[in-house]
This record gives structure tokens, C-alpha cells and sequence, in this order.
């Protein structure tokens, strides 16, 4: 099992919808969770990051997490043509200095 | 303007060759990370440095070598040993490793000729 899990997509969605993105990860204690967009032969940027259970909203994005189920998602509301992006969920393990990166999540905003 | 400086933005390696790749960050951040990414896969742990004059090898090390003399130079060697080098290179810092969240500088991509 991987450490951090993400499908692959691509995901579509028309624009003005809602995206939604998951990450699923396997260290039971993970302690940090964090999002990020990266446009083809760019590097990553942060869009969120989050470290307890519940919603962390940022403009139209929203993170949740679910420490229980092991899972972290990413909500971007009234998606616009600009999100077309691939987004990498990482997590930080427990007793680590390390990141875990999932590999990625395609995803495209149709005009 | 704080941030990461990767240089050069495109390197081209010969058989044989080992080239160095440059990262320097003015943020007073503690912590400094290698990552290699190739073409659909996320991003793998090659070496990180909590401290000056100590790092750690991540999950694809072999192949590689770092040196972190100063805390805001973190400098990587891909060897001739690394047969296939072929990738985009990502330097990343954070004030606390583990904690708050990595920040990224424009990368290197490196081919081989």
C-alpha cells in the first residue's frame, strides 16, 4: 500500500462547479496535511494547509479532514479554467522530518 | 524578496559527468529537501538537512550527494552512478521540517546528452 494515495484522473468538471479531490494516506498519526497545485513544468505551490479534524476554508478552496478514516480532501468551488492543474496532497508522517507526496491528481476545468 | 533560488534552470549532463545543482534560500528557513519528479509521478525524498552540516538520505538517494555548510546553501551532485538522471528537480525549505509547509523554489531539469 502506498504511504499517500491520489487518483490520477483526469478529473473534468465544467467551470463555475465544484471539484473535489482526495487523498488517502496510511500513517495512522500523521500529524500535517497540506495541498498543492502545480501547472505542467512549473514547480508546486501551497494552496492549503490543514492539521485537525474538520473544514479549513480559504476563498473557494476547502480542505477536510478525516483523521479516523485516514483521509484528507480538497474542495474548489466555482472552478475556473486557471484550476486546470495537477494537485499533490502531502503529508508529514509522525517522528518525521519527511514529506509524503501522493502522486497527483489531473485536474481540468472545462470552458 | 524572500524566496528559493534554483539555478541553472536547464542542465544537460554527459556520460561520465557529474554536475552539481545549485539551491540558496534567504528565508531562515532550518530545514532544506531534494526531490526528483519524472514525467505522471509525484515527488521522491532524494536528501534532507534539519541543520547545517547534517542531512539525511530520503528514499533515492543512491546516485546522489549534498553538502549543507551554510543554512542557506543546499547544494546537489548528481554522480556519473546515477544512471538514469533524467528529471525535474525540486529544492524545498521549511522553518520547522515535518511542521509548516514546504516552499518550493522554480526547479532544474536535467537531461542527459
Amino acid at each position: 500500500q502506498k504511504e499517500v494515495e491520489q487518483n490520477s484522473g483526469p478529473l473534468s468538471v465544467p467551470e463555475g462547479a465544484i471539484a473535489s479531490l482526495n487523498c488517502t494516506y496510511s500513517d495512522r498519526v500523521s500529524q500535517s496535511f497540506f495541498w498543492y497545485r502545480q501547472y505542467s513544468g512549473k514547480s508546486p505551490e501551497l494552496i492549503m494547509s490543514i492539521y485537525s479534524n474538520g473544514d479549513k476554508e480559504d476563498g473557494r478552496f476547502t480542505a477536510q479532514l478525516n483523521k479516523a478514516s485516514q483521509y484528507v480532501s480538497l474542495l474548489i468551488r466555482d472552478s475556473q479554467p486557471s484550476d486546470s492543474a495537477t494537485y499533490l496532497c502531502a503529508v508529514t508522517p509522525s517522528g518525521t522530518y519527511k514529506y509524503i507526496f501522493g502522486t497527483g491528481t489531473r485536474l481540468k476545468v472545462l470552458a | 524578496d524572500g524566496g528559493i533560488t534554483q539555478s541553472p534552470k536547464y542542465l544537460f549532463r554527459k556520460e561520465g559527468q557529474n554536475v552539481t545543482l545549485s539551491c540558496e534560500q534567504n528565508l531562515n528557513h532550518d530545514a532544506m529537501y531534494w526531490y526528483r519528479q519524472d514525467p505522471g509521478q509525484g515527488l521522491r525524498l532524494i536528501y534532507y538537512s534539519q541543520i547545517v552540516n547534517d542531512f539525511q538520505k530520503g528514499d533515492i538517494a543512491e546516485g546522489y550527494s549534498v553538502s549543507r555548510e551554510k543554512k542557506e546553501s543546499f547544494p546537489l551532485t548528481v554522480t556519473s552512478a546515477q544512471k538514469n538522471p533524467t528529471a525535474f528537480y525540486l529544492c524545498a525549505s521549511t522553518s520547522t521540517g515535518g511542521f509548516q509547509p514546504q516552499h518550493f523554489g522554480d526547479g532544474t531539469r536535467l537531461s542527459i546528452l
